[in-house]
């Protein structure tokens, strides 16, 4: 079965800082990773994706991740925070053996301080 | 393309009632997703179909859950002698067959059951 973990319900940064979101996830088979945002009482937008290839994946509105194998991680980052950065930020793994759904992990709120 | 869209995007109903909810994949996707969204928590993966063929189920899909996509196009959700419980964001999603894993969301219905 497939599981994400993402450390850290809601996370806190100044605007102009370092955004450091963190997926881990487990996965019997070499895994789909994504990330997606989610604004309130929207539905989820894509923001970044590992497939194959280049482990270092560039997305949408500055933001990128890494996908380390030996750590089970897909950590998600951006050099400079903005206000409109605020939101629900969700990991998700492709489930394996298949199956076809997202497991998502159970999301990071983005709180972005002046 | 337009988009997923969902309709519709909130429904009120008492404990009981059967609710049906639709949803319009982007046009030539032929791969169609239910998800369930609870407060604070991220989307769960309900049901999956392929053109109109219901392919993957999970055990979050209870006997009164049921849904269809008769013609491969929309598809429908319905739930019979609702709970509170099922109280929740309802998330449709769609993508392309082949290699293209992203899945595209829709803005959700918010469903309450008083």
């Amino acid at each position: 079965a497939q599981s994400v973990t993402q450390l850290g319900s809601h996370v806190s940064v100044s605007e102009g800082a370092l955004v450091l979101l963190r997926c881990n996830y487990s996965s019997s088979v070499p895994p789909y990773l994504f990330w997606y945002v989610q604004y309130p009482n929207q539905g989820l937008q894509l923001l970044l994706k590992y497939t194959t290839g280049a482990t270092l994946v560039k997305g949408i509105n500055g933001f990128e991740a890494e996908f380390k194998k030996s750590e089970t991680s897909f950590h998600l980052t951006k050099p400079s925070a903005h206000m409109s950065d605020a939101a629900e930020y969700f990991c998700a793994v492709k489930s394996g053996g298949g199956a076809d759904g997202l497991t998502f992990g159970k999301g990071t709120h983005l709180i972005i301080q002046p | 393309d337009t988009g997923v869209s969902q309709n519709p995007r909130h429904k009120i109903t008492k404990r009981g009632q059967n609710v049906t909810f639709r949803c319009d994949p982007i046009s030539e996707h032929n791969r169609l997703y239910w998800y369930r969204q609870t407060l604070g928590q991220g989307p769960e993966f309900l049901t999956y179909f392929q053109n109109e063929a219901q392919l993957e189920k999970s055990r979050l899909l209870s006997d009164r859950f049921s849904a269809e996509r008769p013609k491969g196009s929309f598809s429908t959700l319905e739930i019979q002698r609702t709970e509170q419980g099922d109280s929740a964001m309802y998330l449709c999603a769609s993508r392309g067959g082949g290699t293209q894993e992203t899945q595209y969301f829709g803005p959700g219905t918010r469903l309450l059951v008083l």
